[in-house]
């Protein structure tokens, strides 16, 4: 596709289950980031995963939070036990590269994720 | 760790009057991107800034970066209602591997 491919565009789960949100970058796109976004709030950064090192995992708010990504391409993030505070809008966004020439990041439309 | 400030947090507007965001960082920046989130969208990236005191224009777009890296601004002249939405810098520290965001200022325009 020529953009950032999220999937689901919405999901309602209820407090105590584990989600998956799905994330295909561009192709060729070597850096993959995920970001959480509140309601008329910034962009949090989650986590950022650049080629085949180990990703930068500074921003996932508790161990509840883990993401993947396989073959250097699509990513999954799961948050297990979700809880109230999880809702939110998760993008996910893909850059050619990272690090020292990082490039502009291309963002998808995100899926929201309300806790019931 | 390095943080990026973003002012103002809001900003209200009529038609036609001038706008600017100004960002800030903490640490010295190898470059500084701006991006554009309209209501209910994602963003969308405007530019990127990357020489100590560059200058970029888009239509009514400027974009500056400050000599000494650590500060960059968005302005828009005569504002229109199409310029609505939340206006983001990135700005990428020298020593680390991805960007971080600043809060973001929203612009509203009144017709």
């Amino acid at each position: 596709g020529a953009g950032v491919s999220q999937s689901p565009s919405n999901k309602v789960t209820e407090k105590g289950k584990d989600v998956e949100l799905r994330c295909d970058p561009i192709s060729g796109h070597t850096a993959l980031y995920w970001y959480r976004q509140s309601l008329g709030q910034g962009l949090e950064f989650l986590i950022y995963f650049q080629g085949n090192s180990a990703p930068d995992k500074s921003g996932l708010p508790s161990d509840r939070f883990s993401a993947e990504r396989t073959g250097g391409s699509v990513s999954t993030l799961t948050i297990q036990r979700t809880q109230q505070e999880d809702s939110a809008v998760y993008l996910c966004a893909s850059s050619q590269r990272g690090g020292r020439y990082n490039s502009p990041l291309h963002f998808g439309n995100g899926t929201r994720l309300t806790v019931t | 760790g390095q943080q990026v400030m973003q002012i103002p947090q809001y900003q209200h507007v009529q038609e036609g009057e001038d706008f600017t965001t100004y960002c800030n960082s903490s640490t010295t920046l190898s470059n500084i991107q701006w991006y554009k989130q309209r209501p209910g969208g994602h963003p969308v990236f405007l530019i990127q800034l990357v020489k100590s005191g560059e200058v970029k224009k888009q239509k009514r777009l400027t974009f500056q970066f400050g000599e000494a890296k650590k500060n960059s601004s968005l302005h828009i002249t005569a504002t229109q209602t199409t310029d609505v939405g939340t206006y983001f810098c990135a700005g990428r520290d020298t020593n680390a591997g991805k960007s971080t965001f600043g809060d973001g200022t929203t612009l509203t325009v009144k017709p």
